[in-house]
């Protein structure tokens, strides 16, 4: 059965720093990762997929890399603003069994000003 | 275009009562989730669609949650004998296509159900 971790569960960082989330899972014949972005009481915003096929995914100060051989992934955040703070979640799609995603706890984010 | 959208997007309910949560997909999308997220953790899967069949249900919790999708659009997730339990976001997600061919889910802004 797929786990997901990420670690650390809550960060709190000053603006202008750059931060990195991690998220591990334990199977790695996945299909896909992907990163979201949860704000309190609303509904899940996709930030990046990366296929298991691909190294990193690259969206403005967003950097995702995948090590599927490790079962690892991270998200790196450039420059870090106070917009930024939200739930960012880790998913992963298995190459075996369920087709769905299997998502991590989370990680909040709080970008100080 | 439009985005996945659920209704309604609070529900309160009595414990014992049925409940009816609905989503529309993004036209055009064959892959449609259901997941459930409790406080403080992230969404677990409940079931998916392939069309208008029920490709995996292996993670709704008890015969009393069900789901259809007769038109393979609108899909609708039922809850008899609602439970305490039972309260949490209800998310919704539709996909291009199956996870397994590299399409990237979309979720809706969720169902809020509390089971007083």
């Amino acid at each position: 059965k797929q786990e997901v971790t990420q670690i650390p569960a809550a960060l709190s960082v000053p603006e202008g720093e750059n931060l990195v989330l991690n998220c591990s899972f334990t199977d790695s014949a996945i299909y896909n990762l992907q990163w979201f972005r949860q704000d309190p009481g609303k509904g899940l915003t996709s930030l990046l997929l990366i296929q298991s096929s691909q190294r990193e995914q690259t969206s403005g100060r967003l950097n995702a890399s995948l090590d599927k051989s490790s079962g690892r992934s991270t998200l790196y955040i450039a420059a870090s603003q106070p917009g930024d703070s939200a739930t960012y979640l880790c998913a992963v799609s298995s190459g075996t069994g369920r087709r769905a995603l299997t998502f991590g706890s989370g990680t909040r984010l709080q970008v100080q000003p | 275009g439009a985005g996945v959208s659920q209704t309604p997007s609070n529900k309160v309910t009595e414990k014992g009562k049925y409940v009816e949560l609905r989503c529309d997909p993004i036209s055009g999308h064959t892959a449609l989730y259901w997941y459930r997220q409790s406080l403080g953790q992230g969404p677990e899967f409940l079931i998916y669609f392939q069309g208008t069949g029920a490709a995996d249900d292996s993670g709704l919790p008890n015969d009393r949650f069900f789901a259809v999708r007769p038109e393979g659009s609108v899909s609708t997730l039922k809850i008899q004998r609602t439970e305490r339990g039972d309260s949490a976001v209800y998310l919704c997600a539709s996909s291009a296509g199956l996870a397994g061919a590299g399409y990237e889910q979309y979720f809706g802004p969720g169902t809020r159900l509390t089971v007083t």
